[in-house]
């Protein structure tokens, strides 16, 4: 499968856990974006990351989230001590090459996050 | 601020044709994507528009004004299939995206 791919599918977490999303990008794509998106909402940015650096993580909170993109592997976000809010479905994007290209977005399947 | 506008849900009939409004207020312009996401998949893209007038591919079309700040998606020959939520998306002066909330299409026999 040449798409991009998320797992889990479906995360259950309770309140105050971690919870580690991952995303492996397309084949020969190099940029990753990370977004979060509630019922009946718009995709909301979080972070942009390239192989081994954090673009911009400007829609990402400050607190507890983070997100890495290692030089070998996916990329993951992780939520530490996680909260009812975080309760979402966090869809990863991957493209050939950067943003100001203006270049299509390929989306993964996203991953349910519910905390109890 | 930025702000994107969609309706948030339609219905239309088979065989009929719909369009789906957007209109936009951002900090710049570098640019439209219509994007398709059925109920929890992912959003699969439609149409980029950066220059006015329209864009046709197929059974979807999609127009843009900048002058305006408006953009519509025509779908023609609805079939069931189509049926999904519908992001419209503009590329702002940092060439972040901005996502509407989506326009829910319901199709009817």
């Amino acid at each position: 499968n040449a798409g991009v791919m998320q797992n889990p599918r479906h995360l259950v977490r309770r309140r105050g856990q971690e919870a580690r999303l991952r995303c492996s990008p397309m084949k020969g794509h190099s940029h990753v974006y990370w977004y979060r998106q509630l019922p009946e909402e718009g995709l909301k940015f979080m972070v942009y990351l390239q192989k081994e650096n954090i673009i911009d993580e400007s829609g990402m909170p400050k607190e507890r989230f983070s997100a890495e993109f290692p030089k070998e592997g996916p990329s993951i976000l992780r939520i530490q001590q996680v909260v009812r809010g975080d309760s979402a479905a966090y869809f990863c994007a991957s493209s050939k090459t950067n943003q100001g290209s203006n270049e299509k977005l390929f989306f993964g399947s996203g991953t349910q996050l519910s905390v109890l | 601020g930025q702000n994107i506008d969609q309706p948030t849900e339609m219905t239309a009939t088979e065989g009929a044709i719909v369009q789906i409004n957007c209109t936009y207020q951002t900090s710049g312009f570098n640019g439209l994507f219509w994007y398709q996401q059925h109920a929890g998949e992912a959003p699969t893209f439609l149409s980029y528009n950066v220059l006015d007038g329209l864009e046709e591919k197929g059974r979807f079309s999609s127009f843009l004004s900048r002058s305006k700040g408006y953009s519509y998606l025509l779908l023609k020959e609805l079939q069931m299939k189509d049926s999904a939520s519908y992001l419209c998306a503009v590329s702002d002066s940092n060439y972040q995206l901005i996502w509407g909330a989506g326009t829910k299409l319901i199709i009817k026999p």
